[in-house]
């Protein structure tokens, strides 16, 4: 495996369901990385794993957010009670060094 | 708190020509990573060049260079020798490096739309 892999690549779901997306890293990067990307504009910064410990958590990352990293492997990301203005492209990252590798991410439409 | 202006929304170039994709930034921080990426319709971020705070000489990489000018704060993309392929939406991003609690998080800026005409 030599990339970031990000499961689903697209979910549509009604307004105030649940999503769960999926982030598998390169094994041996301890850090990683989820953003944020709506239309037009640049990634955003969500939330930050080194290994199974979520250090950062942005003001972006409301309550109905919640991120996990478990054994500090794959990471997954649930909204709750989407809105439509969840809309947007989730971005995975991770990081060895200095480096960063991205996901292709998942596209969320809320309808 | 750290700042990427990309000044640019869209830009277009002839196929075959050089082109610069603007980026100025803001930190306070001395110590500090700037990156650009190139972002096709597909999604993917794809790096394209890294421009460390302390580095004597503007970063290169094939086709890609980094004019970096500190005392401005500005880290300008140069695409020499334009493909279609380069067709493409261009993010400036920052990482500060020395201590703070960032964890190496990046800020990007709102991104330059790049056309290349054959």
């Amino acid at each position: 495996d030599t990339g970031v892999s990000q499961d689903p690549r697209h979910k549509i779901t009604k307004r105030g369901q649940n999503v769960t997306f999926r982030c598998d890293p390169i094994s041996e990067h301890n850090r990683l990385y989820w953003y944020r990307q709506t239309l037009g504009q640049g990634p955003e910064f969500l939330t930050y794993f080194q290994n199974e410990a979520q250090l950062e958590k942005s003001r972006l990352l409301s309550d109905r957010f919640s991120a996990e990293r478990p054994k500090g492997s794959f990471s997954t990301l649930e909204i709750q009670r989407t809105e439509q203005g969840d809309s947007a492209m989730y971005l995975c990252a991770t990081s060895s060094n200095y480096g960063y590798t991205f996901g292709s991410g998942t596209r969320l439409t809320v309808v | 708190a750290q700042k990427i202006t990309q000044t640019q929304p869209g830009m277009f170039v002839q196929e075959k020509e050089a082109v610069t994709l603007d980026c100025t930034y803001d930190t306070s921080d001395p110590s500090y990573g700037l990156f650009w990426y190139k972002q096709p319709s597909s999604g993917e971020m794809i790096f394209l060049i890294y421009q460390g705070s302390y580095d004597q000489q503007n970063a290169t990489e094939g086709r890609y260079s980094l004019n970096f000018q500190k005392a401005r704060k500005s880290a300008n993309l140069v695409i020499s020798a334009s493909q279609l392929g380069d067709s493409a939406m261009y993010f400036c991003a920052m990482r500060e490096l020395a201590g703070g609690t960032s964890y190496g998080k990046l800020t990007f800026g709102q991104g330059t739309i790049l056309t290349v005409h054959p």
